[in-house]
């Protein structure tokens, strides 16, 4: 079945550092491809997405770029900042199954300090 | 601004209580979600709807049932609470590609 894989955290960095939370995922065919955030005591809010191979999604700063020969979808903002602490899923949306099932990695936490 | 509204923020249930999450949409979606956040396990799929009085089991159906007897209301039943259901509960809602969540409801079964 489909599966997102993403790094572990917490992963703690200073304000304006170089920030990249890795994604792999397993599935069939080509699958859409999100990062959703969630910021502390909300819910998850879309934060960019892909639907096909090459493709870039960008937000706030932050991008991802769908690479369907390594089956990637890193998370990259070239100047953190303290307000982009959150915890940051990777997701996919498969072709298979009804209903516009997401699968979702496991989330990595991202603490940015002064 | 499209909103999902889930009922309780904090809920504290004893064990074998049946106990009710509502969610509802205000976007005419037609599908919705329910999830369960865990440490370290990301978001799981409990149940799904994809339309009113339509539901399928997602990954992790085992002790709870779903209900959606209006297009905007879905809601999450736990038929006897156990504390391995403690956890976070996130409903969600959808047309095409994008989800829609609401805030959560933390749930802590004693």
């Amino acid at each position: 079945g489909d599966s997102v894989t993403q790094m572990e955290g917490p992963v703690t960095l200073s304000e304006e550092a170089f920030l990249t939370i890795n994604c792999t995922y397993t599935a069939t065919g080509y699958p859409s491809l999100f990062w959703y955030v969630q910021y502390p005591g909300e819910g998850l809010q879309l934060l960019l997405k892909a639907t096909k191979a090459d493709d870039k999604g960008s937000n706030k700063g932050f991008e991802a770029t769908y690479r369907k020969e390594t089956t990637s979808f890193h998370l990259e903002k070239g100047s953190v900042q303290v307000s982009d602490s959150a915890v940051y899923f990777c997701a996919l949306r498969g072709l298979t199954g009804g209903g516009n099932k997401l699968t979702f990695g496991t989330g990595t936490q991202l603490k940015v300090e002064l | 601004d499209v909103k999902v509204t889930q009922s309780s923020r904090y809920l504290v249930k004893r064990t074998g209580e049946k106990v009710f999450l509502e969610c509802v949409q205000d976007m005419d979606h037609e599908n919705m979600f329910w999830y369960r956040q865990d440490p370290g396990l990301g978001l799981r799929l409990i149940y799904f709807s994809y339309d009113v009085k339509m539901k399928e089991k997602g990954d992790i159906p085992e002790g709870y049932s779903v209900s959606r007897e209006k297009k905007e209301r879905f809601s999450l039943i736990l038929e006897s609470a156990s504390t391995n259901q403690t956890s976070m509960y996130l409903c969600a809602s959808s047309y095409g590609i994008g989800y829609t969540f609401g805030s959560g409801t933390r749930l802590t079964v004693v």
